[in-house]
């Protein structure tokens, strides 16, 4: 079953704790991304990836890492965390042999809330 | 750049009844152009979208949307709601086949018994 995981769900932390949220498809894409959700605002792009070690900025980077050795996993870090980023966060894939055409995936989510 | 635009970001009607939910966007070339849905708890699913070709696009659960150059819209129809179709909707824009998709800031659907 064509899948993207994220892990954790759900994630309480402290202000300065570092934290990793991983991302992993099955589904062989090159490309991979991470938003976040916010009220009111929609999904914004932090960071996305176009193959192995390419890495971009979206809009919203500020506060994250990112990291492609492989193809499969995505993850996404907060070295520092701050209230701020308190947020729902998903990652995508999608192939890119067809373009546009091709569709995005999501992951689940994962809901962070940082103290 | 790329913009997309909702209009309502609520937007409630009665099961059996029309669902229209607006979209416009703003593009400098050609747009691709896509709706998703975000059931409760659930990630995105890609509803429907525009690349080229026919106008009128037609997706899952019933529902479509017309691309309309003229308007710059491409707003989400379906003929007739049903319970299951409450949801947040999300029309985004992407400029060409490598480029970012831009959401918009989504619309909750809901669906009055």
């Amino acid at each position: 079953e064509a899948q993207v995981t994220q892990n954790p769900r759900y994630l309480i932390t402290v202000t300065g704790k570092k934290l990793t949220v991983t991302c992993s498809q099955n589904m062989n894409h090159e490309y991979m991304s991470w938003y976040r959700q916010d009220p009111g605002l929609g999904l914004r792009q932090i960071y996305y990836s176009m193959n192995v070690e390419v890495t971009d900025k979206g809009d919203v980077p500020e506060g994250y890492k990112v990291s492609r050795k492989e193809k499969r996993n995505f993850p996404l870090i907060l070295e520092s965390p701050s209230p701020n980023q308190t947020s729902l966060y998903f990652c995508a894939s999608r192939g890119l042999a067809g373009g546009i055409q091709e569709t995005q995936y999501f992951g689940p989510g994962t809901r962070l809330l940082v103290l | 750049a790329q913009s997309v635009t909702q209009l309502g970001s609520h937007v409630s009607v009665s099961e059996g009844a029309l669902v229209l939910l607006r979209c416009n966007y703003s593009s400098s070339v050609p747009p691709y152009l896509f709706w998703y849905v975000q059931y409760p708890n659930q990630g995105l699913q890609l509803l429907l979208k525009y690349t080229t070709g026919a106008t009128l696009v037609k997706g899952i659960n019933g529902f479509e949307a017309e691309f309309k150059k003229s308007e710059t819209s491409f707003h989400l129809t379906k003929p007739s709601a049903h319970m299951s179709d409450a949801a947040e909707y999300f029309c985004a824009v992407s400029a060409s086949e490598d480029d970012k998709i831009i959401f918009g800031k989504g619309t909750r659907l809901h669906i009055l018994p």
